[in-house]
This record gives C-alpha cells, structure tokens and sequence, in this order.
C-alpha cells in the first residue's frame, strides 16, 4: 500500500539548474498539494491542485512551477535554482469528503 | 493568514506520564484540524483528524479536542512511552481557497526518557 510516493528523495543542485520533483498517489485523491519545510518555520504551501488538469499558488508559490496532468501525479518544478530554495519538500494528497491529508516521505534539495 | 502556534516547542517527560501538548490558531473560521507526528528525517503521519462541527476524537491511548471559539486544540497522550518520542505538528485546514489548505504549527517535540 503505497500511499503517497515522492522521487527523487535526495537532490544536490547548483545555483541555476533546473530539475523537477515527482509526486505521485494511488488512493484516487483529488486534491494534491505541494509544500515545503524550513528549521523554525513550519510547513508552508507552495502549490496545490484540486483535480487533474487544475493548479493553484499557495503561500510561497515564486521560483517554482507545477502540473497536474494526470489525477495520480503532482510534479512540482523548479526552473532556476536557488539557495534559498534548500528544503525538505513534501507532497500530500487529500480527502474531498474530510479534508484529511496524507503526506509522502520528502524529498531533500540542496542548492549550491 | 490563519497563523498556528504551538507551545512549548519542546517538552521531555519520563516514561508513563500523561501528557497535553498546546496549539492555538488566530482564525477560529477552520475546516478541519489535523494532527500529525513527525519522526527525524520522515515524513508526516497523520494521528487524528477533527471536523469543524466536532469537539473531540480518540484513538488509542490519543485524544485531540477542539474549541474553536477559543481558537485552541490539545493533543492528550496518556501513559506516554519512549516509542511516543518525535515531532508533534498541528494543522488548521482552511476551506476559502476550494481545497483544505493546512497551515501549520512549528511543532513540539516530545522526548519521552525510559
């Protein structure tokens, strides 16, 4: 039972390359939500999608894209990276019904 | 902004002792607020789940109430273990923006000594 699955788990990048993180969910969710974690901050939402096809900014939506292009993936897209985009990246896929989230392992990007 | 505090940021405790863990948040308008458990380099696990019109809801040895008038929820561990050991974050969903965004609590980690 797989829930909620994030690739890759581990990034080192330099300061100006591109690469994209995979979120993907079996448990048919519609929404989807991409949010990232800082030391003293809490989570806080980059993006999130309410059906396939369907993307929204959340709280910290600059620097970064994302797709919905099929209902059981959320990628999330970072163009041009930056050190202040060094994070812990989690995706979370969720309930229409209750609103319960449920959360993948994360995915941690180092920019240098 | 919904803004989520949660008090202390840290709390050990020895083996066997109940115990409450504080969150409050600034806009009493919520959907839903979620607990979840965080453990050192995972992801997070999601422990309980009340709805807006509930107070209360258990499960096992946990229980989270609700008072949204307060704008407070508190996570009741009884007879705590080593195993209880991790990161406790408080979510509160809000159900403007047609999806139940979370916003989050920084968390307060809990060491449970044997």
């Amino acid at each position: 039972n797989a829930g909620v699955t994030q690739t890759p788990k581990f990034r080192v990048l330099k300061t100006g390359q591109s690469m994209t993180l995979l979120c993907a969910q079996d448990m048919n969710h519609e929404y989807m939500y991409w949010y990232r974690q800082d030391p003293g901050m809490g989570l806080r939402l980059i993006h999130y999608s309410v059906g396939e096809g369907t993307t929204a900014k959340g709280e910290v939506p600059d620097g970064y894209n994302v797709s919905r292009l099929k209902k059981q993936n959320f990628l999330l897209g970072l163009e041009s990276a930056a050190p202040s985009q060094t994070s812990v990246y989690f995706c979370a896929s969720g309930q229409v019904n209750t609103g319960e989230l449920f959360f993948g392992e994360g995915s941690r990007l180092t920019v240098l | 902004k919904q803004e989520v505090t949660q008090i202390p940021a840290a709390l050990s405790v020895p083996e066997g002792e109940n115990l409450v863990l504080n969150c409050s948040f600034t806009d009493s308008a919520i959907y839903n607020l979620q607990w979840f458990r965080q453990d050192p380099g995972k992801g997070l696990t999601s422990l309980l789940l009340i709805q807006s019109s509930q107070r209360e809801q258990t499960s096992g040895r946990l229980n989270a109430s609700l008072d949204k008038s307060s704008g407070r929820s508190t996570l009741y561990i009884a007879a705590s273990q080593p195993g209880d050991s991790a990161t406790y974050l408080c979510a509160a969903g809000a159900p403007q923006t047609g999806a139940n965004n979370l916003f989050f609590g920084t968390g307060t980690r809990l060491t449970v000594i044997p």
